[in-house]
């Protein structure tokens, strides 16, 4: 079965900083992955996805995300932050075979300072 | 832009009673989702269904759970005696693509508290 790690479970960072939130994954083939953003009292939005193809993926908000095979990562990245950027991170994982789920890491929460 | 909705956005309810969790996800949408987050845990899935069963349900998703699609919009979600550990925040989802290819869209959640 997939599974997902993200090592940190809160990041800070300045506004206008420079941004990259660790991803990394478990599984026997390349799997299908995602980051969703949460912020407060909202629901879970789509940053970007990785099916295949090109291992840089662009998303909305000005986020990308690089997927790697060999270190088994989908790191998120972002060139400079926003205060309004400041919410939970999640990178899920999906199985190409069978499964229906998609599996959530335990998040990042990032903070903004001004 | 079409959205899940999710109702009600907070229940409180006392141990041992039911809850039922509505939402209505998006019109052309075949596949429906019900995830959990558990304060400051991760997001877990509880089950999916698809073509009126359920396709997939976790270890989370024991007797005390349910789901129906009892008409053609609305999707719930059914813990018949809650306890304590069942507080968290429910979330919805809806696809119109299978096995994980298509972009889940998710409600605001229905945050539950068990007093």
């Amino acid at each position: 079965a997939q599974s997902v790690t993200q090592p940190d479970i809160h990041i800070t960072v300045s506004e206008g900083a420079s941004l990259e939130l660790r991803c990394n994954y478990s599984y026997g083939a390349t799997p299908y992955l995602f980051w969703y953003v949460q912020s407060p009292g909202q629901g879970l939005q789509l940053l970007l996805k990785y099916f295949s193809g090109d291992t840089l993926v662009q998303g909305i908000k000005g986020f990308e995300a690089e997927f790697k095979r060999s270190q088994s990562s989908f790191n998120l990245r972002k060139p400079s932050v926003h205060w309004s950027d400041a919410a939970e991170y999640f990178c899920a994982v999906g199985a190409r075979n069978r499964d229906d789920k998609i599996i959530f890491g335990k998040g990042t929460r990032l903070h903004i300072l001004p | 832009e079409p959205e899940v909705t999710q109702t009600p956005s907070h229940q409180v309810t006392q141990m041992g009673q039911e809850v039922i969790l509505r939402c209505v996800p998006i019109s052309n949408h075949l596949y429906f989702y019900w995830y959990r987050q558990i304060l400051g845990q991760k997001v877990e899935f509880l089950v999916s269904f698809y073509n009126n069963e359920i396709s997939e349900k976790s270890e989370i998703f024991d007797d005390q759970f349910s789901v129906e699609r009892p008409d053609g919009s609305n999707f719930t979600l059914k813990i018949r005696s809650t306890k304590l550990e069942d507080s968290a925040m429910y979330f919805c989802a809806s696809s119109f693509l299978t096995r994980n290819t298509g972009e889940l869209f998710f409600g605001e959640g229905s945050r539950l508290t068990v007093l």
